[in-house]
C-alpha cells in the first residue's frame, strides 16, 4: 500500500524558509511514470498547486508562476522522499501544505499526504 | 493559467436527493478534468478522473460528464457520508482547482 508521510515545522518566521518533507512508502520517487507534487490550501487562496518533480531518465521540475522565484522541490533518492522549500515567506504563505502523487505528469492527484498546517508568524 | 469556476458555491440537500455540481473552464481542457471530495480536516480524495472515469473504490452513485469547457459531477442519491466540499481540477495545463462546492444538510 502506497503511503505519503509528511514532516516539518508548523511555525515559520516571516522572511525565513519553509521546509517540508514527504516520505514515500510502497513506491519510488524515481518512478518513470509518476510525478510528486506539493499543493497548499488556505481560506483566501483555496487549493493551490505549487509544483512537482518527476524522473524521466533525468530529473525534471515544474513550478507555479506565483511562487516560481521562491520555490524548490527536490527528490532524495537515498531516503525515497521529496522536499519543498519556500523562501522569503510572509503571512500570506500560511496554509495547510499537502504532498501528492499523480500517476502521470498530467494525471489527477490520486494519493495525498496527511497535510501540515504551516503558520507564518513572528 | 486556465481559470476554473464552480456552481453553486454551496447547496443544501437531503439524504436521497440527486445532486448536480457544475464546473466550467475558461478554455477547452478536453476531458482533463478531475473531481475531489474533501471532508473537514482531511486531504482531498479523488472521485472522478478524465471527466467521467470513476476512481477505484468510489461508489457508483458518483458520476461525471462533460468535455471541452463544461463539466458536471452528479451524486445520484445523496448519502450521509457525502456531505462534504467538492472540487474540480483541470490537468490539461498547469494544475488549477475550482473554488469548491459545499454540500450540507438541508
Amino acid at each position: 500500500q502506497i503511503q505519503l508521510q509528511q514532516s516539518g515545522p508548523g511555525l515559520v518566521k516571516p522572511s525565513q524558509t519553509l521546509s517540508l518533507t514527504c516520505a514515500i512508502s510502497g513506491d519510488s520517487v524515481s518512478s518513470n511514470s509518476a510525478a510528486w507534487n506539493w499543493i497548499r490550501q488556505s481560506p483566501s487562496r483555496g487549493l493551490e498547486w505549487l509544483g512537482r518533480t518527476y524522473y524521466r531518465s533525468k530529473w525534471y521540475d515544474d513550478y507555479a508562476v506565483a511562487v516560481k522565484s521562491r520555490i524548490t522541490i527536490n527528490p532524495d533518492t537515498s531516503k525515497n522522499q521529496f522536499s519543498l522549500q519556500l523562501s522569503s515567506v510572509t503571512p500570506e504563505d500560511t496554509a495547510v501544505y499537502y504532498c501528492a502523487k499523480s500517476v502521470t505528469v498530467a494525471g489527477p492527484f490520486h494519493l495525498w499526504g496527511q497535510g501540515t498546517l504551516v503558520t507564518v508568524s513572528s | 493559467d486556465i481559470q476554473m469556476t464552480q456552481s453553486p458555491s454551496s447547496l443544501s440537500a437531503s439524504v436521497g436527493d440527486r445532486v448536480t455540481i457544475t464546473c466550467r473552464a475558461s478554455q477547452s481542457i478536453y476531458t482533463y478534468l478531475n473531481w475531489y471530495q474533501q471532508k473537514p480536516g482531511k486531504a482531498p480524495n479523488l472521485l472522478i478522473y478524465a471527466a467521467s472515469s470513476l476512481q477505484t473504490g468510489v461508489p457508483p452513485r458518483f458520476s461525471g460528464s462533460g468535455s471541452e469547457t463544461d463539466f458536471t459531477l452528479t451524486i445520484s442519491s445523496l448519502q450521509p457520508e457525502d456531505f462534504a466540499t467538492y472540487y474540480c481540477q483541470q490537468s490539461f495545463r498547469t494544475p488549477v482547482f475550482g473554488p469548491g462546492t459545499k454540500v450540507d444538510i438541508k
